[in-house]
């Protein structure tokens, strides 16, 4: 199984909403991010946990909040969003984030697999 | 500061037209260069991993070449199928972890 599940498709909240993205892989992966992709842009990563921990947090305002409840589970909470939050949000996971020197079979482990993306809408 | 950039932005071929893709960076602490493809509404797909220059994958139609500065994507005898926004993007390490995507090329192969 190499899928990426998110929940919901689609999300039209307003500004005084609180909602929740989710984020399921079941590949045994130690790694999963969330990044915000909007229109003819490239994913911008968010958030990034490794094994069940943050790990990196690129300077996102505090209305994200991330959540990794376990392995396999990763949440983004949502509060006070403003309308220039609407985006596509991806959930990606790797097998490893992490490494020193690659060789052999250490090799694949960076490689991203995305799910299909929650589309936020903020009024 | 690192950068990694993709051009051309927009492509359209004739099917069965041969091209390529250009994936330029200037970074520290090169650690992989990913390629993945996008469809409209969509969450990328993994298509391939390069590690070091001189490094080749293939798959079907793409062929990926990776070289010191710039890594390559080669579609051979498109087909409309393979119309998307191909995205490259490097993993960096040096002291602190980096993830970089390319602002993308998007192709349309035309019947």
């Amino acid at each position: 199984d190499t899928e990426v599940t998110q929940t919901p498709k689609h999300l039209v909240m307003g500004m005084t909403n609180k909602k929740s993205l989710k984020c399921e892989q079941h590949m045994g992966h130690r790694a999963m991010y969330w990044y915000k992709q909007k229109a003819k842009k490239p994913p911008e990563l968010m958030f990034v946990y490794s094994y069940e921990k943050l790990s990196i947090n690129e300077s996102v305002p505090s209305r994200f909040s991330p959540e990794c409840p376990n392995s396999s589970l990763l949440n983004l909470h949502l509060h006070a969003l403003q309308p220039e939050d609407s985006a596509l949000y991806l959930c990606a996971s790797s097998q490893g984030l992490l490494g020193g020197l690659i060789t052999g079979e250490s090799r694949p482990q960076f490689a991203q697999y995305f799910g299909p993306g929650t589309r936020l809408t903020v009024l | 500061e690192d950068q990694v950039t993709q051009s051309p932005e927009a492509l359209r071929l004739q099917e069965g037209e041969s091209s390529s893709l250009n994936c330029s960076y200037t970074v520290s602490g090169l650690r992989g260069l990913f390629w993945y493809r996008q469809d409209p509404g969509k969450g990328p797909e993994f298509l391939f991993t390069l590690y070091s220059a001189g490094e080749e994958k293939e798959k079907e139609r793409l062929k990926a070449t990776l070289t010191k500065k710039e890594s390559f994507l080669h579609i051979t005898a498109p087909k409309p199928e393979d119309s998307a926004t191909y995205l490259c993007a490097v993993h960096l390490f040096s002291g602190t972890y980096k993830y970089i995507f390319g602002t993308g090329t998007r192709l349309k192969v035309l019947a």
